[in-house]
């Protein structure tokens, strides 16, 4: 079964520092790997996805993230925090058979940001 | 806003009794998944169906059930309700079925039992 880690339940950063988000998986086949964050009281939202090629991804809101096969990892970051990142980022794996498939969370990272 | 719309939006109820959670999905998307959040569980999946068939099934207990109509919008049925079920309840939709779509959730039904 596939799985991820994410290293820290909460992070704190000062507003204009970078941001790294830790994300660790274990699967058995070429993963398929999502960065989703949720502001409170709503839904998750897709930040950015890895599937096949090109290892750095980029997605909304100037976020990205590096699938390192060799680590196993799927970190994210950005650059320069702003107020407005403060939520939960949730990093998931598919599990995909091909005509069906599940994510699989992990137990999310509470980003805070201070001035 | 993701496209994808769920009602109601608040849910209270006692235990023992029976609710039904809908979902609609975004345009265009014939794939439906439904995601349990709790404090204690974290982000579970439930249950996939596309195009109105069922396609994968999580830890969904049996007091659970869904379906996916002809129009491509889904109903949650939860009965027997229990204290535990208490949760934020998430509908996704994707264009197709496998792994590497993307997921897009709607704002979620919170399900009160008490």
């Amino acid at each position: 079964a596939q799985s991820v880690t994410q290293l820290g339940s909460h992070v704190s950063v000062s507003e204009g520092a970078l941001v790294l988000l830790r994300c660790n998986y274990s699967s058995s086949v070429p993963p398929y790997l999502f960065w989703y964050v949720q502001y409170p009281n709503q839904g998750l939202q897709l930040l950015l996805k890895y599937t096949t090629g090109a290892t750095l991804v980029k997605g909304i809101n100037g976020f990205e993230a590096e699938f390192k096969k060799s680590e196993t990892s799927f970190h994210l970051t950005k650059p320069s925090a702003h107020m407005s990142d403060a939520a939960e980022y949730f990093c998931a794996v598919s599990d995909d058979t091909g005509t069906a498939s599940k994510l699989t969370f992990g137990t999310g990272t509470r980003l805070q940001v201070t001035l | 806003d993701s496209g994808v719309t769920q009602t109601p939006k608040h849910l209270i109820t006692a235990t023992g009794q029976r609710v039904t959670l809908r979902c609609s999905p975004r345009s265009g998307d014939l794939s439906v998944y439904w995601y349990q959040q709790s404090l204690d569980q974290g982000l579970q999946f439930l249950i996939q169906y596309y195009n109105g068939e069922e396609r994968a099934k999580g830890n969904i207990l049996e007091r659970f059930s869904a379906q996916q109509f002809p129009d491509l919008h889904s109903e949650l049925n939860l009965s027997s309700l229990e204290l535990g079920d208490s949760a934020l309840y998430f509908c996704a939709s994707s264009v197709g079925a496998g792994g590497s779509n993307e997921q897009y959730f709607g704002p979620g039904t919170r399900l009160t039992v008490t």
